[in-house]
């Protein structure tokens, strides 16, 4: 489709292994970020990149956390040795510099 | 994906006025919730709605969770300057075990003071 499109929709995970999310952004839009939204609470920043520019990690709750992102498209945002505070919906957005930002529906973490 | 109706998509009045958008939706939903976007920053949450028919404020704000959990609207009062931005409707659509996070299209607003 022509959205932001993020997979899985839905994880359910044992405490202690490694997850990753993917994120696939709108074409042609070169920044993109991910979120994560506890439900309640506002949505919290994680990592932001632009371009080839050094990405902007300064969200990441810990170094279990950890996105990269190939070619300026698609990226993947990895968690290690998960945790049950890790459980949260990880959204994925992608906009031109300055612009509207577009986000994704989301991947469901459940960490049990 | 799928998407939320959000209107109006733009609005441009005077400080001190009313203002007031809503979103609709052929799907029902838990969940509604409402984002306010400024240029250059992320969406920050401005009110959560979990049930049919829930009023709730945030100072200036209040916004509504439809009786038949298919729409929710917002209003602002008496706006000001600052209240300038994107608004944004997002429903979660908790159906079977496909939890997803449908978005509007968003509602920009201008103030002139």
């Amino acid at each position: 489709g022509a959205g932001v499109s993020q997979s899985p929709s839905n994880k359910v995970t044992e405490k202690g292994k490694d997850v990753e999310l993917r994120c696939d952004p709108i074409s042609g839009h070169t920044a993109l970020y991910w979120y994560r939204q506890s439900l309640g609470q506002g949505l919290e920043f994680l990592i932001y990149f632009q371009g080839n520019s050094a990405p902007d990690k300064s969200g990441l709750p810990s170094d279990r956390f950890s996105a990269e992102r190939t070619g300026g498209s698609v990226s993947t945002l990895t968690i290690q040795r998960t945790q049950q505070e890790d459980s949260a919906v990880y959204l994925c957005a992608s906009s031109f510099v300055g612009n509207t930002i577009y986000f994704g529906e989301g991947s469901w973490l459940t960490v049990v | 994906g799928q998407q939320l109706n959000q209107s109006p998509q733009s609005m441009f009045i005077q400080e001190g006025e009313d203002v007031s958008m809503n979103c609709t939706s052929s799907s029902i939903f838990n969940t509604w919730l409402w984002y306010k976007q400024e240029p250059g920053e992320g969406p920050v949450l401005l009110i959560a709605l979990y049930k049919a028919g829930e009023l709730t404020s945030n100072g200036r704000l209040t916004a509504q969770f439809g009786i038949t959990r298919k729409d929710s609207f917002l209003n602002i009062s008496a706006s000001i300057p600052s209240d300038v931005g994107i608004y944004f409707c997002a429903g979660i659509d908790n159906a079977g075990n496909n939890r997803k996070l449908i978005w509007g299209l968003g509602t920009s607003l201008a103030v002139n003071p």
